[in-house]
């Protein structure tokens, strides 16, 4: 199956501070991906669509300026925490559709862990 | 909108056993896919089978099989022959429309922590 990698695969920062994930689709092309959230024993929680060449979509409720959104490249996006508190402490996840057909699957990264000092 | 229901939080099952891990879903589209995933403690997301609405046969994959029941709009996943490591966190999810375009989301359920006893 598709391969997306996600890298860090955990980060340790402290408050004020910023920090860049990388998600990264190896053996396809994905124009869009989508980035996740999830709190400990919770479900996964769509943060934003990011779309090749253009703007992020975001869900209600999740502020754009704080976690920014760039699909720069057919094969990457990345998702920046901005001045990043204890409360951002989350494990983000990455995700793209494999091409091909209607029975494609959203293949997911590794995840990342991220702990706000 | 679309909606998924999973109602178990915890399941138990001994080794070897089969187990049954139950999925409701609401969506007024007629053309839908699902889905589900395995999460282990690692945190990776897993996929393990795909049922399409239109589909006359449930799908089958390996010791997964998805039990499709359009009309009480539910895809059940069993697990047959239970082993240690299908302990972990397990996820319906649902697209639609199923039209298979690169954009469109997935909606999760909150999932159901099965445990696996040796």
């Amino acid at each position: 199956g598709a391969v997306v990698s996600q890298h860090p695969s955990w980060v340790i920062c402290k408050s004020g501070t910023s920090v860049k994930i990388e998600c990264r689709s190896l053996d396809f092309q994905a124009t869009t991906m989508f980035w996740y959230r999830q709190f400990p024993k919770q479900s996964l929680m769509l943060m934003a669509t990011s779309n090749e060449g253009s703007k992020a979509t975001y869900e209600q409720g999740v502020e754009k300026d704080k976690f920014l959104i760039n699909h720069a490249s057919l094969t990457l996006s990345t998702l920046t925490v901005t001045s990043a508190h204890p409360e951002d402490s989350s494990f983000y996840i990455c995700s793209a559709w494999g091409h091909g057909g209607i029975t494609d699957t959203q293949y997911f990264g590794p995840g990342t862990r991220l702990t706000v000092l | 909108a679309q909606k998924i229901t999973q109602t178990q939080p915890g399941m138990f099952v001994q080794e070897k056993e089969a187990v049954t891990l139950d999925c409701t879903y609401d969506t007024s589209d007629q053309s839908y896919g699902l889905f589900w995933y395995k999460q282990p403690s690692s945190g990776e997301m897993i996929f393990l089978i795909y049922q399409g609405s239109y589909d006359e046969q449930n799908a089958t994959e390996g010791r997964y099989s998805l039990n499709f029941q359009k009309a009480r709009k539910s895809a059940n996943l069993v697990i047959s022959a239970s082993q240690l490591g299908d302990s972990a966190m397990y996820f319906c999810a649902m697209r639609a429309p199923n039209s298979g375009g690169s954009n469109y989301k997935l909606t999760f359920g909150k999932g159901t922590l099965l445990t696996v006893n040796p």
